[in-house]
């Protein structure tokens, strides 16, 4: 059982804008920033969202990240099917001393 | 080129011992807190252990305190992580990643990962 609670799956067809959510508590996403991944099959996993809504260089500003009380999204616009990948949303952990992730959300393109 | 490169993963039996390295190029190790996160077959990312860019503070998940020890030689540019007792539920890919203050302590850099599998 993850400390911060993703859907397990989420789809939509090309071109739609599909969200996924990440639901943490006060120690975690309540107090610090959330920051999302991106696993493409069989490949390590790669920053995509840090600090709830910004994006390093490189990564497409169809990808977004917000953050309210202990819950983040992550909004994915102008699906494409090489977005076919798991994300996973992370945070500190200030009772727990350490970093928790979310179970992953498993994006499929219709 | 900057990457982080794991070593060490193999087959091993439980109760027994492993160390995994990663060696860290193309940017100041010495500057950057270092992690390692694992990943079991078919499932979720779970975080294992930090270490401050010194060596001077290091956490550990619950699920290997007091198994697993995270190390570092920064005149190396190599992270380690030293696996004790271990058991058939520590069987995942293991990745070095680094955490970067400018991109909000994320992890912005990871390693392709090593394979550990823990047999009966």
């Amino acid at each position: 059982q993850s400390v911060l609670t993703q859907p397990p799956s989420a789809s939509g067809t090309p071109g739609q804008r599909v969200t996924i959510s990440c639901s943490g508590s006060s120690s975690n996403i309540g107090s610090k920033p959330v920051n999302w991944y991106q696993q493409l099959p069989g490949t390590a996993p790669k920053l995509l969202i840090y600090s709830n809504n910004q994006r390093p260089s490189g990564v497409p500003d169809r990808f977004s990240g917000s953050k309210s009380g202990t819950s983040a999204s992550l909004a994915i616009s102008g699906l494409q099917s090489d977005d076919e990948a798991d994300y996973y949303c992370a945070a500190w952990d200030d009772s727990l001393n350490g970093w928790v992730f979310g179970g992953g959300t498993k994006l499929t393109v219709l | 080129q900057v990457q982080l490169v794991e070593s060490g993963g193999g087959v091993v039996q439980a109760g027994r011992s492993l160390r995994l390295s990663c060696a860290a190029s193309g940017f100041t190790f010495s500057s950057y807190a270092m992690h390692w996160v694992r990943q079991a077959p078919g499932k979720g990312l779970e975080w294992v252990a930090v270490i401050w860019h010194d060596g001077s503070k290091r956490y550990h998940a619950d699920s290997v305190q007091g198994r697993f020890t995270i190390s570092r030689d920064n005149s190396k540019n190599t992270l380690y992580l030293q696996m004790n007792s271990l058991r058939v539920e520590d069987t995942a890919v293991y990745y070095c990643t680094k955490q970067d203050h400018d991109y909000g302590d994320s992890f912005d850099l990871w390693g392709r990962g090593t394979l550990v599998t823990v047999s009966s």
